[in-house]
């Protein structure tokens, strides 16, 4: 998966804390996407940004905040964390639908 | 609303077998179709990507066939090995910066 770099790899939270999710790429891609990774559930869209200074929300969009500052660059914010965004976060880039993604970033929110 | 099914949800064969996993989606007006393999704890790992307008993609052992008129994908590996062992999902672009993801099958080949 090298081209798509995600950090933090693990974070744990408290409930009303709030982070930030970093996504950077080096692959040259106008899309980068937000998802997340829940079991039974599968992958459902966050946001997405379709080119730089551009977002837009996906399927679960509530509690979340996004912000796409330039190309290489899409974060994730979670200004009060819960325990029902506990999951596995990923980032993914990606033009004309074909996908690349991050390692994933796995959230716990006690 | 675009659906998109995996069935088996868990798949355990012997070493050196021929399989196939199944995919099936509900609405044939895709872009695209993209089989993924995922280790446990890591990221989505691309596959084979069909476009809309192709039957078929191999890469090593791997081909993978789309028959959009009736709405389904297989993605055949022959001579499975323990290697092999992940979860492998597929995904249809369906446009407008979506993608509809299988639940995923599991895949367990014994030694």
């Amino acid at each position: 998966n090298a081209g798509v770099t995600q950090t933090p790899k693990f974070q744990v939270l408290k409930t009303g804390q709030s982070m930030t999710l970093q996504c950077a790429q080096d692959m040259n891609h106008n899309s980068m996407y937000w998802y997340r990774q829940d079991p039974g559930m599968g992958l459902r869209l966050i946001y997405y940004s379709a080119s730089e200074g551009t977002t837009d929300k996906g399927e679960v969009p509530n509690g979340y905040n996004v912000s796409r500052l330039n190309k290489r660059e899409f974060s994730l914010r979670l200004e009060s964390a819960a325990p029902s965004q506990t999951s596995v976060y990923f980032c993914a880039l990606g033009n004309t639908g074909e996908l690349f993604f991050g390692e994933g970033s796995r959230l716990t929110v006690l | 609303k675009q659906e998109v099914t995996q069935i088996p949800a868990a798949l355990s064969v012997p070493e050196g077998e021929n399989l196939v996993l199944n995919c099936s989606f509900t609405d044939s007006a895709i872009y695209n179709l993209q089989w993924f393999r995922q280790d446990p704890g890591k990221g989505l790992t691309s596959l084979l990507l069909i476009q809309s307008s192709q039957r078929e993609q191999t890469s090593g052992r791997l081909n993978a066939s789309l028959d959009k008129s009736s709405g389904r994908s297989t993605l055949y590996i022959a001579a499975s090995q323990p290697g092999d062992s992940a979860t492998y999902l597929c995904a249809a672009y369906t446009g407008g910066f979506k993608t509809i993801f299988g639940a995923g099958t599991r895949l367990f080949v014994k030694a």
